[in-house]
């Protein structure tokens, strides 16, 4: 099993729709990253989170450290949002590591 | 202010032969990290530089190996290359936090080094 469990693996929306991607874990972390890859390769951080809630623009992040889990949504979807969809969890500072550990990503394709 | 980079873009290597990839940290950090990504695989953590010496190393085999030069730029080597070393590699850099290093801000990405071993 995974450390870090990504649902769904492919997701298919109509522009205009709220997504939601879920993310669990199971080792203790540090922080969570929700990270966005588009084909060819490059990754752009989204977020990183410890506790609580970060908003920027039509994405939203939430992560709750007693129940390790973390959901990204996408409000007002649009075709440019398609792409792969990854968290990743950090170690706890101190510790024999701080790595990333990354899911296996969701692939989000808006349709218009 | 210039990102993390990666050279080169696109490389094709035969079984056996050696590689050597390159990143440039963004401006600022001082923490290299190393990851590969298989196709249709998230990354996985190869092994992370700080003040030129590997703080930290993932499941690789000793075939893997890099380096950090004084400017933070670094390096990542594979030597005997084998078929299944085919992914993109994905450099990424960070700040380290507080003493010796220990945890780093947000990482950023480079556009990673995708690398075919035929």
């Amino acid at each position: 099993k995974n450390e870090v469990e990504q649902s769904p693996q492919n997701l298919t929306a109509q522009e205009g729709e709220f997504i939601t991607i879920n993310c669990s874990y199971s080792v203790g972390i540090s922080a969570l990253h929700w990270l966005q890859q588009h084909p060819g390769g490059g990754i752009v951080s989204l977020f990183m989170l410890s506790s609580g809630k970060k908003k920027h623009g039509r994405l939203i992040a939430t992560i709750n450290i007693q129940e390790k889990h973390s959901s990204l949504h996408i409000t007002a979807s649009h075709p440019r949002d398609s792409a792969v969809y990854i968290c990743a969890v950090r170690a706890p500072y101190g510790g024999a590591t701080n790595k990333l550990i990354f899911g296996t990503g969701t692939l989000l394709a808006v349709q218009p | 202010d210039a990102g993390v980079t990666q050279s080169p873009t696109h490389l094709i290597k035969t079984r056996g032969q050696q590689v050597t990839l390159r990143c440039s940290p963004k401006s600022g950090h001082d923490t290299v990290s190393w990851y590969q990504q298989a196709l249709g695989q998230g990354p996985q953590f190869i092994f992370q530089y700080y003040e030129e010496e590997e703080r930290q190393r993932g499941n690789f085999p000793d075939r893997f190996s890099g380096h950090q030069f004084p400017n933070y730029s670094s390096e990542l080597n594979v030597n005997a290359l084998l078929l299944g070393d085919s992914a993109l590699y994905l450099c990424a850099s960070s700040l380290a936090l507080g003493l010796a290093g220990v945890g780093v801000h947000e990482q950023y990405f480079g556009p990673g080094t995708r690398l075919t071993v035929t």
